[in-house]
């Protein structure tokens, strides 16, 4: 199935450090969307970025929608313990429904 | 405001039997998508409805079918289980259906068939 190019795959970081993780496409996308996903629970929303070049922040998150269409990122700052999980971007074409889903960014933070 | 929710969260069933799986979005949401999450394939889209009419549909065998009630509660089935159907099937709602809509995923129902 179609999927986006996200990296890294994993992150294995000190807490307190800041992270960052993006997406890219060989499509361009009307919607970016940043989710969340801790084991045996769906996507959580964190960010959506819906115009090329918007920048947005969720508390400590930041995410950006590339001036191109295909690609986003997103930056986790000054990372705690809870941060733990696996990190999908989304990417939505025009008229909204279907996500393309990145392969998952895992990040572990040792305390 | 409720989230979304999946009725069962875990299910078990034999090869060849069929398997219905219940989705509640959130209240005042109109479109419902259903994707399937397994290690391999990553999570992949199976098919999108609003107002009991399916939108979208993914790249699934036509063993994967699903349908929206008018109350925006939808169900989707998959008949003749095979193994690899075993995953994660997640449901994502959404408010409304223009350009661009956010998707809230629920806590999806692990199927594992043997």
């Amino acid at each position: 199935g179609q999927q986006l190019n996200q990296s890294p795959q994993s992150m294995f970081i000190q807490e307190g450090e800041d992270v960052s993780m993006n997406c890219t496409s060989s499509s361009i996308f009307n919607t970016w969307l940043w989710y969340k996903q801790d084991p045996g629970e769906g996507p959580v929303l964190l960010i959506a970025l819906y115009k090329a070049g918007e920048l947005t922040s969720n508390g400590r998150l930041t995410a950006q929608f590339g001036i191109t269409r295909k690609d986003s990122f997103l930056n986790i700052s000054a990372s705690i313990p809870s941060d733990v999980g696996i990190y999908f971007c989304a990417g939505q074409s025009w008229g909204g429904g279907k996500l393309i889903f990145g392969q998952g960014t895992e990040l572990s933070v040792k305390p | 405001k409720a989230g979304v929710t999946q009725t069962p969260r875990y299910l078990i069933k034999t090869r060849g039997q069929q398997v219905t799986l219940s989705c509640s979005p959130i209240s005042g949401h109109r479109s419902v998508s259903w994707y399937q999450q397994t290690p391999g394939q990553g999570l992949q889209f199976l098919f999108e409805y609003f107002s009991e009419t399916q939108r979208n549909k993914g790249n699934f065998p036509g063993r994967f079918s699903g349908r929206q009630f008018s109350n925006s509660r939808s169900e989707m089935n998959v008949s003749t289980l095979e193994l690899g159907d075993s995953a994660l099937y997640l449901c994502a709602s959404s408010p409304i259906l223009t350009g661009a809509d956010e998707q809230y995923f629920g806590p999806g129902t692990r199927l594992t068939v043997t």
